[in-house]
């Protein structure tokens, strides 16, 4: 099937530092989704991306829907303890509907 | 909060039981999604229905058994699992399942259910 390729697999960062991650595939989406799950509970949506170079914030998060449609990337800025837990990039392919593939998932670690 | 929700939230079953789960959204969707999440694995869809007909079944074993009465509620019967069926077990909803190129509908998912067989 379709595959994300999100990385990196892991970070563990120092709190107040910025983080970058980012998802690539060889398939064109339509859409672009960034997930964070903490423990023990299902993934709750970030922020959501429906246009080709679309630019979002919510808070401290950024995210951009890559110019190609094939990338997104999530950053978060200036971390803190609470930002622990995975963070998910998902996509919605073209023939596929409201279908999400996932990617692999990075998981955040911050040490106060 | 995001209005879905799953009972129980955490299940042990023996590989003989007979249980099920439960998903409730309180969104007005029309469509329904059932996920595996294994450790260290992406999440896999098992089951999608829209408007109560189940679209997508990703050749999931038969012990798992969908169901999916009305547009609000979705289930899932489990018999005769195996431990490697020990998962979190997630519930997602979105407004439609085939939406324009242009929409902004997305999956709402809920917290999960985990389970343990043993």
């Amino acid at each position: 099937g379709q595959q994300l390729n999100q990385s990196p697999q892991s970070m563990f960062i120092q709190e107040g530092e910025d983080v970058s991650m980012n998802c690539t595939s060889s398939s064109i989406f339509n859409t672009w989704l960034w997930y964070k799950q903490d423990p023990g509970e299902g993934p709750v949506l970030l922020i959501a991306l429906y246009k080709a170079g679309e630019l979002t914030s919510n808070g401290r998060l950024t995210a951009q829907f890559g110019i190609t449609r094939k990338d997104s990337f999530l950053n978060i800025s200036a971390s803190i303890p609470s930002d622990v837990g995975i963070y998910f990039c998902a996509g919605t392919l073209s023939y596929a509907g409201n279908m999400l593939t996932f990617g692999g998932g990075t998981r955040l670690m911050v040490k106060p | 909060e995001t209005g879905v929700t799953q009972t129980p939230r955490h299940l042990v079953m023996g590989m003989t039981n007979k249980k099920s789960l439960k998903c409730e959204q309180h969104l007005g969707h029309n469509a329904m999604y059932w996920y595996k999440q294994s450790a260290k694995k992406p999440l896999e869809l098992m089951f999608v229905y829209s408007l109560e007909e189940r679209v997508e079944n990703n050749s999931v074993p038969s012990r798992f058994s969908p169901e999916c009465p009305n547009s609000s509620h979705l289930f899932l019967h489990l018999h005769t699992l195996q431990p490697e069926d020990s998962a979190l077990y997630l519930c997602a909803s979105s407004q439609d399942l085939l939406a324009e190129s242009s929409s902004t509908d997305t999956q709402y998912f809920g917290p999960g259910t985990r389970l343990t067989v043993l």
